[in-house]
């Protein structure tokens, strides 16, 4: 199966932070790449599919690019509300596979 | 596309785990819908899918003891695990794709928590 890694685990940061968080795929996953942010007690909530593309309504500080292996996502300025835990995901595979996440918490 | 789980959300140790996915707002003759779930505190692990004639696919780490199938009658679909233990306590979600070619997940149900005590 694919893995996927993330990192950093944790990230602490202050509000209007540009902050990036990085996803690698043990191997070519494509374009095949979703990130999620997940707040506590909600479901995860899709924020880019096909490793670039923000989902509708997903602001426009948000971005996402990928090179080769390795996929990022980045937060051009911080708002309280993008305090959360990103997920990425490879769909690929047929056998879809998270990475363990990153917690973005304020600092 | 609303979902919604449902099942018992306490368990014992080698007692088999019934859950089911409600659909509204599409059909589950469409795309390949899913179960994932999250540990206490962890993070999200794929279980299954179903969709199209009835195809399945799971994550291989499960796949004996897993069974996912489908009612389009109800437009429901429904997990299986069997022989469960403390590990397989979670919040169980079922999830939707975001389109034919894009499965990653766009909408999700609520969650279902699910403890194996006993």
């Amino acid at each position: 199966d694919i893995q996927m890694t993330q990192s950093p685990s944790s990230l602490s940061a202050s509000v209007g932070d540009r902050v990036t968080i990085t996803c690698r795929a043990s191997e070519g996953v494509s374009t095949s790449l979703a990130w999620y942010q997940q707040k506590p007690g909600k479901a995860p909530k899709l924020m880019v599919y096909a490793a670039s593309r923000l989902d509708s309504g997903v602001p426009s500080r948000f971005s996402a690019s990928a090179s080769g292996t390795d996929y990022t996502l980045t937060i051009s300025s911080l708002q309280p509300e993008d305090f959360a835990t990103y997920y990425c995901q490879q769909y690929f595979s047929p056998h879809f596979t998270f990475g363990p996440g990153t917690k973005l918490d304020i600092k | 596309v609303q979902l919604q789980e449902s099942g018992p959300g306490l368990l014992k140790p080698s007692e088999t785990l019934s859950l089911t996915c409600t659909v509204s707002g599409d059909s589950i003759s469409n795309y390949y819908w899913s179960w994932i779930r999250q540990p206490p505190g962890k993070g999200l692990e794929w279980i299954a899918y179903t969709g199209y004639s009835g195809s399945t696919n799971y994550n291989p780490s499960l796949k004996s003891r897993v069974t996912i199938s489908a009612d389009t009658s109800k437009n429901q679909f429904s997990l299986s695990l069997t022989s469960v233990t403390a590990a397989d306590t979670a919040v169980y979600y079922c999830a939707s794709p975001k389109s034919q070619s894009n499965n990653c997940f766009d909408y999700w149900g609520q969650g279902i928590l699910v403890t194996v005590s006993s």
